[in-house]
């Protein structure tokens, strides 16, 4: 099966919140990374969460990652028109493995 | 500080050609990792490169190649181009193999 596995689509309306989620194959892997990607660019690099943490948050963001499960999670509080994109999530264990991504689609 | 910059943006070849793709990395990072992003698809990752040398790599044929220069730019060179290459190609750069990549804008290849 494939190493990382989001779901394809996620629609939210303007102010609500946003979960993206993934589960990910390799429990050694040291850092997980959430990825945006906007039309025709290369990828951002939103935040990234250290394998012994099971939560982060960073202004509107909140990753929660489940070990056990080998789940991550990303929220986006608040969502705006500009948080449109496709969302990645990605574990690295010194080469980097992406899900296909999830597409946010945020409506006024 | 720069971050990573590719080059060029857009490239146009035909099937059979070869084809040479350039990577700047962020200032301070020594390594460089290549991926393939066909369309809605997420990246696919291709080799990477530690201090000149390579550093793993994905499953792409041998036609896939690169290098790492003393300034930790990098290059990627693909022959004989199929259709199936087309794709936009990342290049993402990092302080070391196991830490967070910094990706530029990519290169988007179409082979006809």
């Amino acid at each position: 099966g494939e190493d990382v596995e989001q779901s394809l689509f996620l629609s939210v309306r303007e102010g609500d919140s946003s979960v993206i989620n993934c589960t990910y194959t390799d429990s050694s892997s040291t850092y997980l990374y959430w990825y945006k990607q906007e039309p025709g660019a290369g990828l951002q690099l939103l935040t990234y969460i250290f394998s012994n943490m099971d939560m982060k948050q960073d202004q509107r963001l909140t990753v929660l990652l489940n070990k056990k499960d080998k789940h991550l999670s990303l929220r986006i509080a608040d969502t705006q028109t500009g948080d449109s994109a496709i969302y990645f999530c990605a574990q690295n264990n010194n080469d980097m493995r992406f899900g296909a991504g999830t597409r946010l689609t945020v409506k006024p | 500080e720069t971050g990573v910059t590719q080059s060029p943006t857009h490239l146009i070849k035909t099937r059979g050609q070869q084809v040479t793709l350039r990577c700047s990395s962020q200032s301070g990072h020594n390594t460089v990792s290549w991926y393939q992003q066909a369309l809605g698809q997420g990246p696919q990752f291709i080799f990477q490169y530690y201090r000149e040398e390579e550093n793993g790599r994905g499953n792409f044929p041998p036609r896939f190649s690169g290098l790492q220069f003393p300034n930790y730019s990098s290059e990627l060179n693909v022959n004989a181009l199929e259709l199936d290459d087309s794709a936009l190609y990342l290049c993402a750069s990092s302080f070391s193999p196991s830490t967070e990549a910094f990706f530029g804008q990519g290169t988007r290849l179409t082979v006809v």
